[in-house]
């Protein structure tokens, strides 16, 4: 069964930064893309980043690009969103996703989800 | 960037009816859209990929239609365990995108 955890969400004020985590267990790590969506509170849904495991190219939202760096340790089967500068609007539940493939493509849609972690962005 | 429209933002239908929520791409993504369903405190769960393919452990009542622009989920049979945000989603390229969500509601 695949499962996924998130960590490392919290309160930080404006212009701070948090690392989040995402553990994965039950499948191989390695072969697959991996994303973080969000999600504010009684808000939808908002592709983050994701990373392709092969040659570890990553690729970003506009709202984000230049202040988050995605990036992950196939050893410890994690994959990591750094976010600096953060910004109220950036409050939001954090999920991360395996990236799944049907047809062509490397990310075509997202299963399982991991539970979130919430990260709140406030002075 | 390919901009995801869904219709109705919210509806309310009775035990046993039959739903349909729409779904509109700004432009052509093929079959490669998607359709979660989230309930209230928990993590989006895969309904169904590219266009109509059901997910494992997905039950039949649910179904999905569509291709270029144009998609629907429709649940033939509502049940309780379905009152839900139903979010679609276009995997046809970066930036990946979502529409906005239909709530549905039993009356």
């Amino acid at each position: 069964e695949v499962q996924l955890l998130e960590s490392g969400g919290g309160l930080v004020q404006p212009g701070g930064s948090l690392r989040l985590s995402c553990t994965a267990s039950g499948f191989t790590f390695s072969r697959d893309a991996m994303s973080w969506v969000r999600q504010a509170p009684g808000k939808g849904l908002e592709w983050v980043s994701a990373i392709r495991s092969i040659g570890g190219s990553a690729f970003y939202a506009d709202s984000v690009r230049g202040r988050f760096t995605i990036s992950g340790d196939n050893s410890r089967n994690t994959v990591y969103l750094q976010m600096n500068s953060l910004r109220a609007e950036d409050t939001a539940i954090y999920y991360c996703a395996p990236c799944q493939v049907w047809g062509t493509g490397w990310c075509n849609y997202f299963d399982p989800w991991g539970q979130g972690t919430l990260v709140t962005v406030s002075s | 960037d390919i901009q995801m429209t869904q219709s109705p933002s919210s509806l309310s239908a009775s035990v046993g009816d039959r739903v349909t929520i729409s779904c509109r791409a700004s432009q052509t993504i093929t079959t490669y859209l998607n359709w979660y369903q989230q309930k209230p405190g928990k993590a989006p769960n895969l309904l169904i990929y590219g266009a109509s393919t059901l997910q494992t452990g997905v039950p039949s009542r649910f179904s999905g239609t569509g291709s270029a622009t144009d998609f629907t989920l429709t649940i033939s049979s509502l049940q309780p365990e379905d009152v839900a945000t139903y979010f679609c989603q276009q995997g046809s390229s970066t930036p990946l995108s979502f529409g906005g969500g239909t709530k549905v509601e039993i009356k």
